[in-house]
């Protein structure tokens, strides 16, 4: 069974830290991405990456920014925090055009 | 860019009652892909529909993908109290997006009232 796997369940910053959220897959998947979820609006894109090194703006980048050093991992990097960017992360991984499978999600809050 | 709205954004639906979500795009698909999200959980795939007019049925769930490839429909008879959760649809256009990259509607929430 695929497992993605999130560093943190719950996670709470100060405004202007730079934050970390990991993301590991253990199913040799080329696609990775990064969404967030808030009420009312759905999963939205931030970042994806469909080989190492490789990335892609979503429809929400301000503000992130990602690396993917090895096929795995795929850390989403919050530059300097802030108040709105409290939301729930999910990450998900998939091979190209198909399912996604998603991790248990971060629940950030930035204080 | 690609849109896709779902509607409605929340249904109260009585156990037993069959109701249906709907899901339709700015653009025409290639393929559209159906989750599932109960409280407190992550999403998880359903069913993924590829060709125009498709029709996929899994037990009380029926899927559709319209003829046009720009819209779906997830119809669920005999609504159980293990149906609840926000049922999002997913869709790409391989035409403008050769990675797979899925937009996501903002999904339906069901209660249902036993």
């Amino acid at each position: 069974d695929v497992k993605v796997t999130q560093s943190s369940r719950y996670l709470v910053k100060r405004t202007g830290e730079k934050v970390f959220l990991e993301c590991v897959q253990d199913m040799d998947h080329e696609n990775m991405f990064w969404y967030r979820q808030d009420p009312g609006l759905g999963l939205r894109l931030i970042y994806f990456s469909y080989d190492v090194k490789m990335k892609e703006k979503g429809d929400i980048p301000e503000g992130y920014s990602v690396s993917r050093e090895k096929k795995e991992r795929f850390s989403l990097i919050l530059e300097s925090a802030s108040t709105n960017q409290t939301s729930m992360y999910l990450c998900a991984s998939s091979r190209l055009n198909q399912p996604q499978h998603f991790g248990d999600g971060t629940r950030l809050s930035i204080l | 860019g690609q849109q896709v709205m779902q509607i409605p954004q929340y249904q109260h639906v009585q156990e037993g009652e069959d109701f249906t979500t709907y899901c339709n795009s700015s653009t025409t698909l290639s393929n559209i892909q159906w989750y599932k999200q109960r409280p407190g959980g992550h999403p998880v795939f359903l069913i993924q529909l590829v060709k125009s007019g498709e029709v996929k049925k899994q037990k009380r769930l029926t899927f559709q993908f319209g003829e046009a490839k720009k819209n779906s429909s997830l119809h669920i008879t005999a609504t159980q109290t293990t149906d609840v959760g926000t049922y999002f649809c997913a869709g790409s256009d391989m035409t403008t997006d050769s990675w797979g990259k899925f937009q996501f509607g903002a999904g339906t929430q069901v209660v249902v009232t036993p």
